[in-house]
Order: structure tokens, then C-alpha cells, then sequence
């Protein structure tokens, strides 16, 4: 089956540094990355549509300058948390599209102290 | 606006007896389902799909059943083994270019009791 990775699996930071996640497919190649957060005992809420070269869709209510999405090759998406605030800590999760089935990666878990 | 809809947040079964996880939703526009199970602290795992063209889909110990006119659907996993134990999220999304984003349930844990 085809496999994401994310990078890092986790990462605790201080209040107002940004933090860069990575989202790879590593045995295809994804034209759309999905990227969602999930809250505990949550569903996974949609952030944003990750397409290549062009800029990302961002779902109603998720600040666009907060979370800066780039997916600058067929295999890499990116997302950065900007000034980060406890309030952003969360599991965020990405997807890359393989004809109408998402895959998911691990998850990356982000702590902001 | 839950659009998906799973109203069990847990349910609990005997190993070696059928699970039986259910998924309502209300968008008419949805027409291609997937269930996914996930475990914590990790990324949701692709099991199966069915599209609205088909009322039934197996695969292995996974049968997943769709019931458009009842805009339902449910996710049988027999016989039930202790690795089965997860939280399972039923998600929907039109098949068509441009609405292929998915919409998740809310999940239910699934316990299996050895």
C-alpha cells in the first residue's frame, strides 16, 4: 500500500517560535496532501488541501497566515505552525490522495510550552 | 453540522464474535465511503471502501454494507480478534474532480474481550 511519513513525530516548543512539520509520500507520487488536526477523543478535522504548485485551500475558520502550507514537489507537503500558542497544540495529521482513498501518516504530535 | 454521523462512541464484543460498527450521513452528495481504524497517537490505517455503485464490498474479515436510501452504513469485522481493538472512523467524500475531501465521523473504540 502506499506510505506517508511525517517528520517530526513529535516536537515540543515555546510559545511564539514556529514549527515546520513534513509530510512525504515515499513510494508514490501525490498531486493533493490532505492536512488535519485531531483533538483527544475527537474526530480529524480537515485543515487544508495541500496541491502541488499551487496554493493551498484552506477550510472555513483555519487562519491561512497561521498555518503556511507549501507543497513545493509531488512527494513533499509542508505545513508551519507560525507563532505558536499553547492553544495550537494538537496531533496533526497528513494524507496523500491515491485515486479516491487518503493515506494517512503517523501523525505528528505538537506540545506548545 | 455533523455531516457524518457515528452515534456509538464505544462498543465492546467477545473475541471470536461478529463487530458491527455503524455510520449515518446526511449529505446526498457523498458517494464514496471509506472506514478507517486508528490507534492512538498514530495515523488513521486504511480497511475498505465501497462506492455508492454497490451496496456490499468484502474484504477478508471486512465486509462494509451501504444503504443509500437510508444513508447508512456499517462496517462487520467477523470473527473479532483482540488486535481489532482501536477507535474506527467511518469517512464520506464525492468521487467527483474537485470534492474529494473527506469527512469523518466522530469514531467509536472498539473493545474486543478475549
Amino acid at each position: 500500500g502506499a506510505v506517508v511519513s511525517q517528520h517530526p513525530s513529535w516536537v515540543i516548543c515555546k510559545s511564539g517560535t514556529s514549527v515546520k512539520i513534513e509530510c512525504r509520500s515515499l513510494d508514490f507520487q501525490a498531486t493533493t496532501m490532505f492536512w488535519y488536526r485531531q483533538f483527544p477523543k475527537q474526530s480529524l478535522m480537515l485543515m487544508a488541501t495541500s496541491n502541488e504548485g499551487s496554493k493551498a485551500t484552506y477550510e472555513q475558520g483555519v487562519e491561512k497566515d497561521k498555518f503556511l502550507i507549501n507543497h513545493a514537489s509531488l512527494t513533499l507537503s509542508t505545513l508551519t505552525v507560525t507563532s505558536a500558542h499553547p492553544e495550537d497544540s494538537s496531533f496533526y495529521i497528513c494524507s496523500a490522495r491515491v485515486q479516491l482513498e487518503q493515506y494517512f501518516g503517523p501523525g505528528t504530535r505538537l506540545t506548545v510550552t | 453540522d455533523q455531516q457524518v454521523k457515528q452515534n456509538s462512541p464505544s462498543l465492546s464484543v467477545q473475541e471470536g464474535r461478529i463487530s458491527i460498527l455503524n455510520c449515518d450521513y446526511t449529505n446526498s452528495m457523498f458517494d464514496y465511503f471509506l472506514w478507517y481504524k486508528k490507534y492512538p497517537a498514530e495515523g488513521p490505517t486504511f480497511l475498505i471502501s465501497i462506492s455508492s455503485i454497490k451496496d456490499k464490498n468484502e474484504d477478508g474479515r471486512f465486509t462494509v454494507f451501504l444503504n443509500k436510501s437510508a444513508k447508512h452504513l456499517s462496517l462487520h469485522i467477523v470473527p473479532s480478534q483482540p488486535g481489532d481493538s482501536a477507535v474506527y472512523f467511518c469517512a464520506a467524500s464525492g468521487s467527483n474532480f474537485g470534492n474529494e475531501k473527506l469527512t469523518f465521523g466522530t469514531g467509536t473504540r472498539l473493545t474486543i474481550i478475549p
